[in-house]
């Protein structure tokens, strides 16, 4: 049973470009997640999909967009990047009446230069 | 969301216990605790999560007052492995918004 995959691991882009980054949640789980956890700190969150809809949102500007597909995997988009968007960039799935217990991939790590 | 406050950092030795204490003073009646480890460049991992009283599973126990303002995470006989941040989530179970505070760094020496 896979966990909860994310690609790219890690990536360089430039000031001003768009990245897209991807999420295949956890088996049976229908429910994702998105974090931005910058050096040192906290995961913050960033928004959650649920039924291909943004459920919830944390506190990011509109350059921060997603998608979530049938088959319940993920997109994060960051257009415009700045940079301080340089972080490394969680994806959590869990089920939709579940049980709180959130099941994070390794994350993708982005550079912004 | 209820906020939470925990020690920026503590440190221990192989084979002692670690209590890590979570203020949560204005969590509500349907929040729950939960707690989360992570090592360096990985996704946090689920440990334990409780509602009130005592939780025990195979890796940590979970205390929790009857006031529900404060928990305590409990480790026994920790190893050098146990060394990571150590967040405290306060929230609604059914609700996937989890939000992260700063964490615990705990530090076990040799």
């Amino acid at each position: 049973d896979a966990g909860v995959t994310q690609s790219p691991t890690h990536l360089i882009k430039t000031r001003g470009q768009q990245v897209t980054l991807r999420c295949s949640p956890k088996s049976g789980h229908d429910t994702v997640s998105w974090y931005q956890q910058a050096l040192g700190q906290g995961p913050q969150f960033i928004f959650q999909y649920y039924e291909e809809e943004e459920r919830q949102r944390g506190n990011f500007p509109d350059r921060f967009s997603g998608h979530q597909f049938p088959n319940y995997s993920s997109e994060l988009n960051v257009n415009a990047l700045l940079l301080g968007d340089s972080a490394l960039y969680l994806c959590a799935s869990s089920w939709g009446a579940n049980t709180g217990e959130l099941f994070f991939g390794e994350g993708s790590r982005l550079t912004v230069l | 969301l209820a906020k939470t406050t925990q020690p920026i950092s503590m440190d221990s030795y192989e084979g002692q216990e670690v209590n890590i204490t979570c203020s949560h003073n204005n969590i509500a009646t349907n929040d729950y605790i939960t707690w989360y480890q992570q090592f360096p460049s990985q996704g946090p991992r689920f440990i334990i999560q409780g509602y009130k009283t005592k939780v025990t599973n195979e890796v940590a126990s979970l205390f929790i007052p009857a006031d529900r303002k404060s928990s305590t995470l409990s480790l026994p006989r920790v190893s050098l492995s146990d060394t990571a941040v150590y967040y405290c989530l306060v929230g609604v179970r059914n609700n996937n918004d989890m939000r992260f505070g700063a964490g615990t760094r705990l530090t076990v020496k040799p």
